[in-house]
């Protein structure tokens, strides 16, 4: 059974340009949700998606920020305009149900030179 | 928002030697991970225990709900160890989102 798959594992962009990060939750699960890790820091939440809903967007910032997770394929996390402070290791988790252990992918680390 | 408070920040010590980490909590929790973050940034889960004790090899966790904290222990510690400890939870049904603490930060020491 596969694990929770994100792609790239590494972006670099330049100031102003678009970041798209991708997440394939576990095979069975339903529930996808986005964190980011700002250097030395611990994790904090984005957004909590179910399939075609958003659930849960009050760690999002409300500008150039926005997620989705269509009926097919995999969870969407798009940065537009990106800026220097948006470099950190964003990663996805998935769970089955409400309230089970949430499993996470290896990351993706965004770069904004 | 939910607190969640993690000590001691940082530790060193020689292979070999055991470890407590302790995670502190300032609300009622429904679900309390933890998670060993290694030095490629990867995030390995270790525990999901929102209550009770759980062992897996030389790691185990104990939470006590009613107090609000949960400790992990490292028993003879390897190099492998080494890097960043979360505790994080999970404050109600629903809401789902987790909660991380500051991490500690481990190194083992050949």
């Amino acid at each position: 059974n596969a694990g929770v798959m994100q792609n790239p594992r590494h972006l670099v962009r330049r100031r102003g340009q678009e970041a798209r990060l991708r997440c394939s939750p576990m095979k069975g699960h339903s529930h996808v949700y986005w964190y980011r890790q700002l250097p030395e820091e611990g994790l904090k939440f984005m957004v909590y998606l179910q399939k075609e809903n958003i659930i849960d967007e009050s760690g999002m910032p409300k500008e150039r920020f926005s997620a989705e997770f269509p009926k097919e394929g995999p969870s969407i996390l798009r940065i537009q305009q990106v800026v220097r402070g948006d470099s950190a290791a964003y990663f996805c988790a998935s769970s089955g149900t409400s309230g089970e252990t949430q499993y996470f992918g290896p990351g993706t680390r965004l770069l904004v030179l | 928002g939910i607190q969640v408070e993690q000590s001691p920040p940082d530790l060193i010590l020689q292979e070999g030697a055991n470890s407590t980490l302790r995670c502190n909590f300032s609300d009622s929790v429904n679900n309390l991970q933890w998670f060993h973050q290694n030095p490629w940034g990867q995030l390995i889960n270790l525990f999901y225990i929102p209550s009770g004790t759980k062992q897996n090899g030389r790691l185990s966790a104990t939470t006590v709900a009613t107090e609000r904290y949960s400790l992990l222990y490292i028993s003879s510690s390897q190099t492998t160890d080494s890097g960043v400890y979360f505790c994080a939870v999970e404050r109600n049904f629903g809401n789902e989102k987790l909660t991380f603490g500051t991490g500690t930060r481990l190194t083992i020491i050949p």
